[in-house]
């Protein structure tokens, strides 16, 4: 059983450098999101895709972009990284059968640009 | 704006019970979700409220007043393991998902 898994794990990144954090789900599901946590603060999204094919922009989308070019994969990437995108990343997705649809969310990743 | 508050920490003994509160000002309302997030890893899913009144699952029970945009989550019997941030979500009129910055519980014996 594998579910979402992310990668990798946790990463330490120069400022200006480009980053792609990997998801993967095996469940199927049609809808995938990319969230950031930050201390003190809730999850914010960052980007969704509610098939493959589509994405849309979240709450904090600057800096950010993704893909979707199949239903298992939803790559988020860092053009040039700064400092304030330190975070925890998780991605997570839902059947999107239906709008409200619970998430599963992956491991996270830990990302720290200095 | 959007905003859901939680209280940042409470503490409980082990086999008691405890409350957590969420109120929420959202642009509409599709539903209110609670997770358990244990410390380094993922939210886990717990329960969803869209109607009115208690849902009990197990330990655990969710109570919504949409008029109030108010909810809480209730765990019963509490045990260690329940030591974990609880987080708070709202469906809004988009269907997006607007998070509380979650309660973290201690649990003590």
């Amino acid at each position: 059983i594998a579910g979402i898994t992310q990668a990798p794990t946790s990463q330490i990144l120069a400022a200006g450098r480009r980053m792609t954090l990997r998801c993967t789900q095996d469940m199927r599901h049609n809808a995938m999101y990319w969230y950031r946590q930050d201390l003190g603060l809730g999850l914010r999204l960052i980007h969704y895709s509610n098939t493959a094919g589509t994405t849309g922009k979240g709450e904090v989308p600057d800096g950010y972009s993704v893909s979707r070019a199949n239903t298992d994969d939803f790559p988020l990437t860092l053009a040039s990284a700064v400092p304030s995108q330190t975070s925890v990343y998780f991605c997570a997705s839902s059947d999107g059968e239906e709008s409200t649809d619970t998430q599963y969310f992956g491991p996270g990743t830990r990302l720290t640009v200095l | 704006g959007q905003n859901i508050d939680q209280p940042t920490e409470m503490t409980a003994t082990e086999g008691a019970i405890v409350q957590i509160n969420c109120t929420y000002q959202t642009s509409g309302f599709n539903g209110l979700f609670w997770y358990q997030q244990h410390a380094g890893e993922a939210p886990t899913f717990l329960s969803y409220n869209v109607l009115d009144g208690l849902e009990e699952k197990g330990r655990f029970s969710s109570f919504l007043s949409r008029s109030k945009g108010y909810s809480y989550l209730l765990l019963k019997e509490l045990q260690m393991k329940d030591s974990a941030s609880y987080l708070c979500a709202v469906l809004d009129s988009n269907y997006q998902l607007i998070w509380g910055a979650g309660t973290k519980l201690i649990i003590k014996p």
